[in-house]
Formats: C-alpha cells, structure tokens, sequence
C-alpha cells in the first residue's frame, strides 16, 4: 500500500511564510500534486511535481527529493483566504493505471 | 464553462436504499473518478474510468457501481445503502492519466440512516 504522512493542522499569522510537509513511501512513483480544498468544498489543483527540484508559481512553491521521498509546499506572505486544507497526493503507476493516493490533509489556520 | 458538475448536492437514504450519483464534465476528459472522502482519511478512490465503456476499480470499490455510457458523464450507483457509505463524493475528471491535474466537482454529501 502507499504510505503518505502530513501533519494534521498548522498555524500561521497573516504576510508570514510556511512550510507543509509530505512524506511517503510508494512503490511506482510516478509525481506528487499539492491540492487546496477549502471547507465545504472541492480541491482544486495548486502544484505538481515529478522532477526533483523546486515549482514556484506566484506565492506558492513545491519541491521535490524522490530519493527521500519528501515533498513539501511553501506558501509565501500568507493571506486569510489561504485558510484551508493542503492535500499531498501521490501518482502511483500500478497494473497499468496511474492513480492517486491522497494524504489526510494539513489544515491550516492563518490569524491576523 | 461549468467544469464538473455532480448532483445531488445532499441526500439522506435510509440502509438498504439504492441510488445513483451523476458526474457531468463539459471539458472533454478522457478519464474520470469517484472518490469518497471521511474524516481523517483523506481521499480514496472508489472507481475510475479511462474512457467512454470502461470502468475499473480502485481502492475501496466494494458496494458500489459505476457506467462510463457516456464520454462525459460517470454514475456511480449504490444498490443496498449501508451507514458506513456515509461520507462526502466527488467526482473528478481529468484530460489523460499523465501528469495533468484533475478536476474536481464540488461533492455530494450523502448520510445513510
């Protein structure tokens, strides 16, 4: 089976910086999303990762170590809408298929 | 565009109903999921298809059935409801299986009695 850690809630004051973690231990790796689900609602898709490395897109940032299996998303000068859940999924490449496999989720609460 | 478009929003069945859920995508996809979601579980699939006519299972299948008869719709069908098919569905589609991201509807939340 997949086995994909991140921690269950973090805090974070407004125009600050955080870092979500992920880890995981997969056999067929095959890339790595970061979605954002904010209550109530659907995930919509923030970043993806295959390479090793960083993505940066605008306030938001993800990087990659496959040989650690390590993943974390980096959220830049922290806005109250950013108040969500962060979801880690791992593309998993099995019997022909590549499917995802979704952490539990990181809530975050961003306060003034 | 309306994206992925699940119905019902809500619905409460008592054990031992039968109903189905609709996923309606515009976007053209090829593939298409059903995930549940509980508390402290995250997302497990339940079904997924990679195209019109075909279905396959995923993680958690049992108890649930699903028709691909349609490009861009997905049901999934639940024949004897049980109260641990208590939880949140969404819908997801997406362009291929590779790295594109998918899309997600914006759930149906389903209480078994």
């Amino acid at each position: 089976g997949q086995n994909i850690d991140q921690p269950t809630e973090m805090t974070a004051t407004e125009g600050a910086i955080v870092q979500i973690n992920c880890t995981y231990q997969t056999s067929g790796f095959n890339g790595l999303f970061w979605y954002q689900q904010h209550a109530g609602e659907a995930p919509t898709f923030l970043s993806y990762n295959v390479l090793d490395g960083l993505e940066e897109k605008g306030r938001f940032s993800s990087f990659l170590s496959r040989s650690k299996g390590y993943s974390y998303l980096l959220l830049k000068e922290l806005q109250m809408k950013d108040s969500a859940s962060y979801l880690c999924a791992v593309r998993v490449s099995r019997d022909g298929a590549n499917n995802l496999f979704f952490g539990t989720g990181t809530r975050l609460t961003v306060i003034p | 565009n309306a994206g992925v478009t699940q119905t019902p929003k809500f619905r409460v069945l008592k054990t031992g109903q039968s109903m189905t859920l609709l996923c309606a995508q515009d976007m053209n996809h090829e593939y298409m999921y059903w995930y549940r979601q509980d508390p402290g579980m995250g997302l497990r699939l339940i079904h997924y298809s990679v195209g019109e006519g075909t279905t396959a299972k995923g993680e958690v299948p049992d108890g649930y059935n699903v028709s691909r008869l349609k490009k861009q719709n997905f049901l999934l069908g639940l024949e004897s409801a049980a109260p641990s098919q208590t939880s949140v569905y969404f819908c997801a589609s997406s362009p291929t299986g590779g790295g594109q991201p998918q899309h997600f509807g914006d759930g149906t939340r389903l209480s078994i009695l």
